[in-house]
């Protein structure tokens, strides 16, 4: 079984569009994350959730909004796509914030075009 | 905010040459944490320092928290192909969110056979 798991891999879409992404743990972790590696890999912190409240919420363009169902899942929609939103998403999540280390999801590969 | 900085952004080496990344932190550290990012994978955990001037290893890793828990360094002893990746340094700091981990931009390796 995937610890964290996110779908789709790849997600190819046209400017403008809407589209979702998708993450779950089975880890039963408390902490749940999006972060944004471009294309340099550096890796920026998007949202974080802690029990499905959220808890941080970096300067990023409200076209991204982060739902969380319950505990185990967090999914990222956005609207309105821009190419400067091309990048991977990676989903994470961790027992206790950044007191314990983090497990990764494979992460989704977005291209806008 | 607080600022995590990782050098060298780029390091290529012979294989058996050693290599060290070096982060620095513009606050001080509750703990930091490595990971590791294959090309095309995921960030995976390595470890994580907690105390003042810890020091650890993993096999030809070895990993050094500053005494000011400001600062942290990941040394590779004899590099071998399956080093390839980046390397990043996340830290949370003692005034922030327990939730925020602050990533270092980290260090792409590549080892040469």
């Amino acid at each position: 079984d995937t610890a964290v798991s996110q779908t789709p891999k790849y997600l190819v879409t046209q400017m403008g569009n809407d589209k979702s992404i998708k993450c779950e743990q089975n880890l039963g972790h408390d902490t749940m994350y999006w972060y944004k590696q471009d294309s340099k890999k550096f890796l920026k912190i998007m949202f974080s959730y802690n029990n499905k409240e959220l808890i941080i919420n970096e300067t990023v363009p409200n076209r991204f909004s982060p739902k969380s169902p319950d505990k185990a899942h967090l999914n990222l929609h956005i609207n309105s796509l821009e190419l400067g939103d091309s990048a991977v998403y990676f989903c994470a999540s961790s027992q206790v914030g950044g007191w314990t280390e983090a497990f990764f999801g494979q992460g989704t590969r977005l291209t806008v075009v | 905010g607080q600022q995590v900085m990782q050098i060298p952004q780029y390091q290529h080496v012979q294989e058996g040459e050693d290599f060290t990344t070096y982060c620095n932190s513009s606050t001080t550290l509750s703990n930091i944490q490595w990971y590791k990012q294959r090309p095309g994978g995921h960030p995976v955990f390595l470890i994580q320092l907690v105390k003042s001037g810890e020091v650890k290893k993993q096999k030809r890793l070895t990993f050094q928290f500053g005494e000011a828990k400001k600062n942290s360094s990941l040394h590779i002893t004899a590099t071998q192909t399956t080093d390839v990746g980046t390397y990043f340094c996340a830290g949370l700091g003692e005034e922030t969110s327990g939730s925020r981990l602050t990533f270092g931009e980290g260090t792409q390796l590549t080892v040469n056979p």
